[in-house]
């Protein structure tokens, strides 16, 4: 099944900076979405961003999107240390099981005070 | 904001023993879910379902069951718990968008299921 693969798998930053992350899926998507989760602790959505779009912002996040790569990058500006946690990518298929997200294996995300 | 809670946030059970775990959400959101997480294996769906008494099986249904007598209640249940079912269970739920796209889902805090 299709999946999204996060990448790096983990990244270490100091308070201030930036931090991307990237995503690179296989088949056709409706939407991608990515979400954060802190230690322990259940997923928190971040933002979707639909196959027709190419970039979208929301406070210090922006993602983009290249349908023609497959791949979508998330970008979190200004970095703090609450920042800290895993994100996931999840692509929801064109066609075929329309109810589902896949999820990828998440980045670790450090912000070091 | 929508509330998904569920019933346990830590449990520890025996090898054998039957095992509920309850998700609730108030959001009135037809589609709910099932996922365990497992490090180095990402989230995996166990089951999906999209209306009250209606399921679907995920990716890794083997040793679950569901149960959805009530729109805002999906509980999982494991027959006879077996020690590779201990992980962190995740619970969620998004809006039904007519079965074109899949929309945002909503999660719960989580269980953290060991199977001793």
């Amino acid at each position: 099944s299709q999946q999204g693969e996060e990448d790096p798998q983990a990244l270490s930053i100091q308070e201030g900076e930036n931090a991307t992350m990237n995503c690179s899926y296989k088949t056709s998507i409706n939407n991608l979405q990515w979400y954060r989760q802190n230690s322990g602790r259940g997923l928190v959505h971040l933002i979707l961003i639909r196959s027709n779009e190419r970039e979208k912002h929301s406070g210090r996040l922006r993602v983009t999107l290249d349908t023609s790569k497959k791949s979508s990058s998330l970008l979190i500006t200004a970095s703090r240390a609450a920042d800290t946690a895993s994100y996931f990518c999840a692509t929801a298929n064109s066609g075929g099981s329309n109810y589902k997200l896949t999820f990828g294996k998440g980045t670790l995300l450090t912000v070091n005070p | 904001d929508v509330k998904v809670t569920q019933s346990s946030r830590y449990l520890v059970k025996r090898t054998g023993e039957k095992v509920f775990l309850e998700c609730v959400q108030d959001m009135d959101h037809e589609n709910m879910f099932w996922y365990r997480q497992d490090p180095g294996l990402g989230l995996r769906l166990i089951y999906f379902s999209y209306d009250v008494k209606m399921k679907e099986k995920g990716d890794i249904p083997e040793g679950y069951s569901v149960s959805r007598e009530k729109k805002e209640r999906f509980s999982l249940i494991l027959e006879s718990a077996s020690t590779n079912q201990t992980s962190m269970y995740l619970c969620a739920s998004s809006l039904w968008t007519g079965g074109t796209v899949a929309d945002t889902q909503y999660f719960g805090p989580g269980t953290r299921l060991t199977v001793l």
